[in-house]
């Protein structure tokens, strides 16, 4: 079984700049989920979709962070203008209905 | 407050010794419980996961986890700790009836292993 794909592996970027990332959850996980994990702390998610709709975004800086989940399947994650305390790994996420979520290798984010 | 809790930032390890990472939360139903490993670059791993029943829980890589409801913990041992066990290792709770699938993380523990 394919695990969570996601890309680029590692993104650097000016302060301002936009950046955005791509995750492919497992085949199949209608659940997928966003989390931030900055140097030194867990991972806090970001934003959880069920299918192409967004079930949690409460944690998300919505005025400058952006995702989509099209058709249910890929998402995209956006930072439009990036700060430099949004340096992280982002790490995307994905479960079936009562399985534990299962975790790409991340994209570790820094911004200069 | 609800939190999850991992007091020991940094544990040394000799090879072959055995282990045990400690793990504490507070909620007010016993949650979902989890242990995740991430290796340098890496994504997380999950190791193990209680749900419910026997309270003793075996996972991966010769890992095992016990949960205490009257300590409100969730301790992961190994009797043998080998030089790739190296890692960050992250304790994380899922509350019943949340959100689906939402977890809440501890803030990790680093595991050195000397050889």
């Amino acid at each position: 079984e394919a695990g969570v794909a996601q890309s680029p592996r590692y993104k650097i970027i000016e302060k301002r700049q936009s950046v955005a990332f791509w995750c492919n959850p497992i085949s199949g996980h209608a659940t997928l989920y966003w989390y931030q994990q900055i140097l030194g702390q867990g991972p806090k998610l970001l934003i959880q979709f069920q299918n192409n709709g967004v079930v949690d975004d409460s944690q998300l800086p919505k005025d400058r962070f952006s995702a989509e989940r099209l058709k249910g399947v890929d998402s995209t994650l956006k930072i439009q203008p990036a700060k430099l305390e949004d340096s992280a790994v982002y790490l995307c996420a994905s479960s079936s209905p009562g399985g534990p979520a299962l975790f790409g290798q991340g994209t570790r984010l820094t911004v200069v | 407050a609800q939190s999850v809790t991992q007091p020991d930032i940094h544990i040394t390890v000799s090879e072959g010794a055995s282990l045990e990472l400690r793990c504490n939360y507070s909620y007010g139903a016993t949650p979902y419980l989890f242990w995740y490993v991430q290796s340098p670059g890496q994504g997380l791993q999950l190791l193990l996961k209680y749900f419910s029943g026997d309270t003793l829980v075996q996972g991966i890589k010769g890992f095992e986890a016990e949960f205490k409801r009257s300590q409100s913990s969730f301790n992961l041992r190994k009797p043998s700790v080998h030089w790739s066990d190296a890692a960050e290792y992250f304790c994380a709770v899922e509350p019943r009836g949340s959100t689906l699938g939402r977890l809440y993380f501890g803030r990790g523990t680093q595991l050195t292993v000397w050889p």
